[in-house]
């Protein structure tokens, strides 16, 4: 059973838009929610997070959304760049317990 | 670069084989993961091992087993290959038992033929 779930497995955005991945989570245990980054052949890099406690964490032109009644989160780029272009991984914790990913969202960002 | 070395990049082996991956955390982190990622997988939790101990376990199948060496790196061995274990193998360090941040390694890609 997915406890964190990318129902998207692709997103392509022309470059300067904004780019919205999302993330669903199906555990309200979890408190602590990050979203990281991978390249092709490195491993995964941690981008952004937030707490539970807050709805809205802001990085540059990366921000993170909490709706915790949804269950809900989502990564906002604005504006993307083609560097940008990577698959990018949702993951969640409770407490202390070791993070839960998701299935990753691979994004394209055309110039 | 994350600090986390893992060796080897790349395994070819055949089934029913044993293999070792090595993984050298961040220097100064005291906890190593481990991580699968097959093909349509996300990242799924092995283990996690803290100043030498096991600390947490995940969906980790017993052919696999895992330990954290007095110097902190830590090795996971893979018993009885099968051709569904082939993945991405990645190792994970942070300072304390989880709630930093993880930085990873470039992992290990293991092909079982």
């Amino acid at each position: 059973d997915q406890q964190v779930k990318q129902n998207s497995p692709s997103l392509s955005v022309q470059e300067g838009r904004i780019s919205i991945l999302n993330c669903d989570y199906t555990n309200s245990m979890f408190d602590y929610f990050l979203w990281y980054k991978k390249y092709p052949a490195e491993g995964p890099t941690f981008l952004i997070s937030i707490s539970s406690i807050k709805d809205k964490n802001e990085d540059g032109r990366f921000t993170v959304f909490l709706n915790k009644s949804a269950k809900h989160l989502s990564l906002h780029i604005v504006p993307s760049q083609p560097g940008d272009s990577a698959v990018y991984f949702c993951a969640a914790r409770s407490g202390n317990t070791p993070l839960v990913f998701g299935k990753g969202t691979r994004l394209s960002v055309i110039a | 670069d994350s600090g986390v070395t893992q060796t080897p990049k790349h395994l070819i082996t055949a089934t029913g084989q044993r293999v070792t991956l090595r993984c050298s955390p961040r220097s100064g982190d005291l906890s190593v993961y481990w991580y699968q990622q097959s093909l349509d997988q996300g990242l799924q939790f092995l283990i996690q091992y803290y100043n030498g101990e096991e600390r947490a376990k995940g969906n980790i199948l017993e052919r696999f087993s895992a330990q954290q060496f007095p110097d902190l790196h830590s090795e996971l061995n893979l018993s009885s290959l099968e051709l569904g274990d082939s993945a991405l193998y990645f190792c994970a360090s942070s300072q304390g038992q989880g709630l930093e941040k993880l930085f990873f390694g470039s992992g290990t890609q293991l092909s079982v033929l």
